[in-house]
């Protein structure tokens, strides 16, 4: 078990709607991490957060959006959402603001089906 | 785009054996690490090793960084079933300062065959 929780683990949706993603983060965590992985795309690094602030941008789409709330856990929101959209969302946390040379610790995934 | 990509996609070993996998990546690195994912499984983080290093052993792990030919090895010694899994290689690229995040590659999956 790595600290970090998303929920839900699963969700189907249909195409043009919208869904929201959440991540806690390990206790004493500041800085998360969303990730996309999908068969074709593989990893790909999408946003970072910081105690609250966004700090990094990665191939994340318009459509798309983050936040991380005071108490630390963040938010994905997905919506007008594609069946290109369906994949696993990871979330990831780390204490430091910079991922060199720190461990980053990786939840479970949310998987996401858009029909 | 991918930063790290790993050779082979996919290998299959007896149990036992020792299971090598590569990784080339294109970007000066800071560091390189190693992570694994078994099936549908969140990643977790087997190994780092800096830039200014070319060896780290972390018990049947072994890593090798040549920045040279900007390229890594994961070893696995003695494999078993429990080793069954994708193995991805993660940068972060120098210029970024770390802040972008890590890059993965597309990852080997591993099959240990008992």
């Amino acid at each position: 078990d790595s600290g970090v929780t998303q929920t839900p683990k699963h969700l189907i949706t249909a195409t043009g709607q919208r869904v929201t993603l959440r991540c806690s983060p390990r206790s004493g965590d500041l800085s998360v991490y969303w990730y996309q992985q999908s068969l074709d795309q593989g990893l790909q690094f999408l946003i970072q957060y910081y105690n609250g602030e966004e700090r990094a941008k990665g191939n994340i789409l318009e459509r798309f959006s983050a936040q991380q709330f005071p108490d630390l856990h963040s938010e994905l929101n997905l919506s007008s959402l594609e069946l290109g959209d369906s994949a696993l969302y990871f979330c990831a946390s780390s204490v430091a603001l910079r991922v060199s040379g720190n461990t980053i610790y990786f939840g479970e995934g949310s998987w996401l089906t858009v029909v | 785009s991918q930063q790290g990509e790993e050779d082979p996609q996919a290998l299959s070993i007896q149990e036992g054996e020792n299971a090598t996998m590569n990784c080339s990546y294109k970007t000066s690195i800071n560091n390189l690490q190693w992570y694994r994912q078994n099936s549908g499984r969140g990643l977790v983080h087997l190994i780092l090793i800096r830039s200014n290093e070319r060896e780290k052993h972390s018990g049947r792990l072994r890593v090798t960084l040549d920045t040279s030919k900007k390229s890594s090895s994961l070893l696995i010694t003695a494999s078993r079933a429990a080793d069954t899994a994708s193995y991805f290689c993660a940068t972060d690229a120098r210029e970024a300062g770390g802040a972008d995040g890590l890059t993965f590659g597309k990852g080997t999956h591993l099959i240990i065959q008992p």
